[in-house]
């Protein structure tokens, strides 16, 4: 089993809609999730983190977590072309210093 | 503008050739990183520095010889690499310690490599 599983996509979605985005993880100790935007040829970049349960709301992304369920979740709501990008999920593994990868959602959104 | 800053942003090298990738942050991060991504691949770690010193190395290869001279500098050192090392090498920082906030990573741009 992978330490940090997400579905590859490509993920479709109109604009104006709700973009939904999903990660699960393996280790239960982990405290720390995040999601990361990345565009083509370019570096990962921070949209997101999470420590406890709940949701998050940052603008149009709100970040959902559920430790019991060792999910998280990424909602991105009023899409715009602009959100076409690969969302990276990431955790930190317990109490290390070592932050884990999911494979990478690609989303398009349409006009 | 990034605040972590990576050169070279583009590198060709043989295999038997000896090159240094450089990172630099000033944003008083005391954790830096290396990650190698591939083409449609997540970036994947290769070693973790926590107060200058190496607390992770995922059984990377001898080949790449990572130097943190300082809090805000990281090497990477790379000498008889593959063909198949070819790929982006992304560097990042984060807040270490007890920080609400720790392990948000700052990548820089990343340094591409090339190995013919």
């Amino acid at each position: 089993q992978k330490e940090v599983e997400q579905n590859s996509g490509p993920l479709s979605v109109p604009e104006g809609a709700i973009a939904s985005l999903n990660c699960t993880y393996s280790d239960r100790g982990s405290q720390s999730f995040f999601w990361y935007r990345q565009y083509s040829g370019k570096s990962p970049e921070l949209i997101m983190s999470i420590y406890s349960n709940g949701d998050k709301e940052d603008g149009r992304f709100t970040a959902q977590l559920n430790k019991a369920s060792q999910y998280v979740s990424l909602l991105i709501r009023d899409s715009q072309p602009s959100d076409s990008a690969t969302y990276l999920c990431a955790v930190k593994v317990s109490s290390a210093s070592k932050i884990i990868f999911g494979s990478g959602t690609r989303l398009s959104i349409r006009p | 503008d990034t605040e972590v800053t990576q050169t070279p942003k583009h590198l060709v090298m043989g295999m038997t050739n000896k090159k240094s990738l450089k990172c630099e942050q000033h944003m008083g991060h005391r954790a830096m990183y290396w990650y190698k991504q591939k083409a449609k691949k997540p970036p994947e770690l290769m070693f973790v520095y926590s107060y200058e010193k190496l607390s992770i190395n995922e059984s990377v290869p001898s080949r790449f010889s990572p130097e943190c001279p300082n809090s805000s500098l990281l090497n990477l050192h790379l000498h008889a690499l593959q063909p198949e090392d070819s790929a982006l090498y992304l560097c990042a920082s984060s807040q270490e310690g007890r920080a609400a906030n720790t392990g948000e990573l700052f990548f820089g741009e990343g340094s591409r490599l090339t190995v013919l």
